[in-house]
Parts: C-alpha cells; sequence; structure tokens
C-alpha cells in the first residue's frame, strides 16, 4: 500500500551544526506534507507544512524542501540545539485520502553537547 | 487557548475489561481524528469525525473499537474486552475545517493491557 518512510533512524548531530532529515513517500498523489516533533512521553508537535504547489518553505530555524519529481520530503534546522533532541515524524495526506494523515516511521534526533 | 485535551493519561486495564479514552478538541474545531502509536513506530490513522458523525472509519478494527463525537461533550474511543495487543499510545488530533490542513495533537493516552 502507499507509505511514507524514513531514510535514517538516527541521526547524531553535534549542538550548533545543522541538522537534515529526509522522508520519502510513494504516494504520487499526496497534495499535502507536515513535519513533526515528539518528545519522550508526549503527542506530535506541529513544525511545519508544506503543500504540493511548492517546492520550498521556511520557518523558525526550519526549512521543509519538497522534491515531487523523486517524491522526497526534508527537514532542515539550522543551529540544532538540545531542545530539538526528539523524534520527527514526517506526515503526507491528500485528497483521495480524505483528512487522514499518513506517517512515516519517524528519525530519532541526538543533539550532542 | 487550550490546545486538545485528552484523559486519562495512562490507564491499566485487565485482559476482558472496557477502555473509555476521551478526547476534547482545540477551542473551535469541530474536527477530531484518532490514531494508534505502537513503540518505536509512526501513528497510525483510526477514525475521523466531526460533530455527531462518524466521516472514517477505515483505520479501526471491525470488532470491539467504536468511536463517537456527540454534540455536547468530548469524543470517545471505546474498546471493549481488551486484549494485550490493544496496549499502545492514542492520540487525538484536531483541524479547525475539513481539507488539507494542520492537526493538532493532544498528549495521549497510554493504554496499558495486562
Amino acid at each position: 500500500g502507499e507509505s511514507v518512510g524514513l531514510h535514517l533512524p538516527t541521526l547524531s548531530v553535534q549542538e550548533g551544526d545543522n541538522s537534515i532529515i529526509n522522508c520519502a513517500y510513494s504516494n504520487s498523489a499526496s497534495d499535502y506534507f507536515i513535519w513533526y516533533k515528539q518528545e519522550s512521553g508526549k503527542g506530535p508537535q506541529f513544525i511545519i507544512d508544506i503543500r504540493s504547489n511548492m517546492d520550498k518553505r521556511q520557518g523558525q530555524r526550519v526549512t521543509v524542501l519538497l522534491n515531487k519529481t523523486v517524491k522526497h520530503l526534508s527537514l532542515q534546522i539550522a543551529a540544532t540545539q538540545p531542545g530539538d533532541s526528539a523524534v520527527y515524524f514526517c506526515a503526507e495526506n491528500g485528497r483521495a485520502a480524505g483528512n487522514k494523515l499518513t506517517f512515516g516511521g519517524g528519525t530519532r534526533v541526538l543533539v550532542k553537547p | 487557548n487550550a490546545g486538545v485535551m485528552q484523559n486519562p493519561r495512562h490507564l491499566v486495564r485487565r485482559r476482558g475489561q472496557e477502555a473509555r479514552l476521551r478526547c476534547s478538541p482545540m477551542k473551535g474545531h469541530s474536527h477530531v481524528y484518532w490514531y494508534r502509536q505502537l513503540p518505536e513506530e509512526g501513528l497510525k490513522f483510526m477514525v475521523y469525525l466531526q460533530k455527531e458523525n462518524i466521516i472514517d472509519e477505515s483505520g479501526m478494527p471491525k470488532e470491539r473499537f467504536s468511536a463517537e463525537f456527540p454534540k455536547e461533550g468530548p469524543s470517545i474511543l471505546r474498546i471493549q474486552q481488551v486484549v494485550r495487543g490493544d496496549s499502545a499510545a492514542y492520540f487525538c488530533a484536531s483541524s479547525p475545517r475539513a481539507g488539507l490542513y494542520e492537526q493538532y495533537f493532544g498528549p495521549g493516552t497510554r493504554l496499558t493491557v495486562t
């Protein structure tokens, strides 16, 4: 079936460096993508979203890139901080899927001081 | 502006008992979604509801699971005759309108079946 998956299960990054988290999706009908951050014992926290008519969107310290040709999504975190340590999920939605989000398996980011 | 509220945060049930999980969406949100998460995995969609209506329950197991979102009060996810495989974190999310918009998640209910 359609799925959203991640290349790297764990990413270790030095504090202050930039982080890049990747996500591949297989549903070419996907219209909308969201990145969530989940800390231990908490619910997913919305970070940033992007629609399929865009290829880049920036937020505070975060940038999401969308490459529809190869069905690839990435999240860039600038100047990674200890508080960025968490599991990051990409999720996708599409008009054919209704309102339900399909989540990838997650990437754990560990920030080293 | 309170976020999505869920209770209880932790729930322990013996096999065969019933579990009731509650979700109050963000103020002004009339669309509620339930997801289940197993340890070290992503969230899996279960059901999408609007007030008094189930819109999409394609992710719900056919037996023992039910959901409602009454005109007044929180949304309820009900699991009857729980089994050990039901142990998971159950998350509720809400959005202000239908369509491709962000969903805001609650803190989850961690169900443990003993």
